[in-house]
């Protein structure tokens, strides 16, 4: 058990849809990492955000957007969906600045686009 | 050629066996985590290393900072095992960007 929670569980959009997927970091948590996993890849890095700020950003188009709140929540929002977007999304907190690298992880999200 | 390269890809083991899964990379890191995947489940942080050897229960990882390479030991393994087993580095890139680039994992099987 890590702390973080993510919201839904399971997500079914039609392409071109837009959806919203939540995270809730660990307690006093400052960081949140978003990853994308593809069936049978390892994870890929999407964006992390730092105090409410976006703090790094991986390989992936501008309708990738994320917001970070001061309760320690998260969100990851994709518009226009593609059939390519069907993954599962992973959230994982940690606390920046302490020379800690630890990250958390959530259990995921996993998004089917039709 | 992926920054972060695991073998093998797939392993399968009789209950009991001794199980090495390797990971390889080609940056400079601050860190270097092992992860644990059950199938359709999220991901659980074994360990997390900069040097040395670690040892949780019958999990052992070892890291060598100058060839780039860490392994992941199961001693007795245990039907239970059987997961997707992920290296995943934390890069040195001297900023407060603290991504982790991941390998693609090692299916591990474990028959009773």
């Amino acid at each position: 058990e890590t702390g973080v929670t993510q919201s839904p569980t399971h997500l079914i959009k039609t392409r071109g849809q837009q959806v919203t997927l939540r995270c809730s970091s660990q307690s006093g948590h400052n960081t949140v990492s978003w990853y994308q996993q593809a069936l049978g890849q390892g994870p890929q890095f999407i964006f992390q955000y730092y105090r409410e700020e976006e703090n790094g950003r991986g390989n992936f188009p501008p309708r990738f957007s994320g917001l970070q709140f001061p309760n320690y929540s998260s969100e990851l929002n994709v518009n226009a969906l593609e059939l390519d977007d069907s993954a599962l999304y992973l959230c994982a907190s940690s606390q920046l600045g302490l020379g800690s690298y630890e990250q958390y992880f959530g259990p995921g999200t996993r998004l089917t686009v039709t | 050629k992926n920054e972060v390269e695991q073998s093998p890809q797939n392993l399968t083991a009789q209950e009991g066996e001794f199980i090495t899964i390797n990971c390889s990379y080609s940056v400079g890191i601050s860190a270097l985590h092992w992860l644990q995947q059950h199938p359709g489940g999220g991901i659980v942080s074994l360990f997390m290393l900069s040097s040395g050897k670690k040892k949780h229960g019958r999990l052992i990882a070892t890291i060598n900072i100058q060839e780039k390479h860490s392994s992941l030991h199961i001693t007795a393994s245990h039907p239970r095992d059987s997961a997707v087993y992920i290296c995943a580095v934390l890069r040195d890139s001297g900023g407060s960007n603290y991504k982790l680039t991941f390998g693609k994992g090692t299916l591990l099987t474990v028959n009773p």
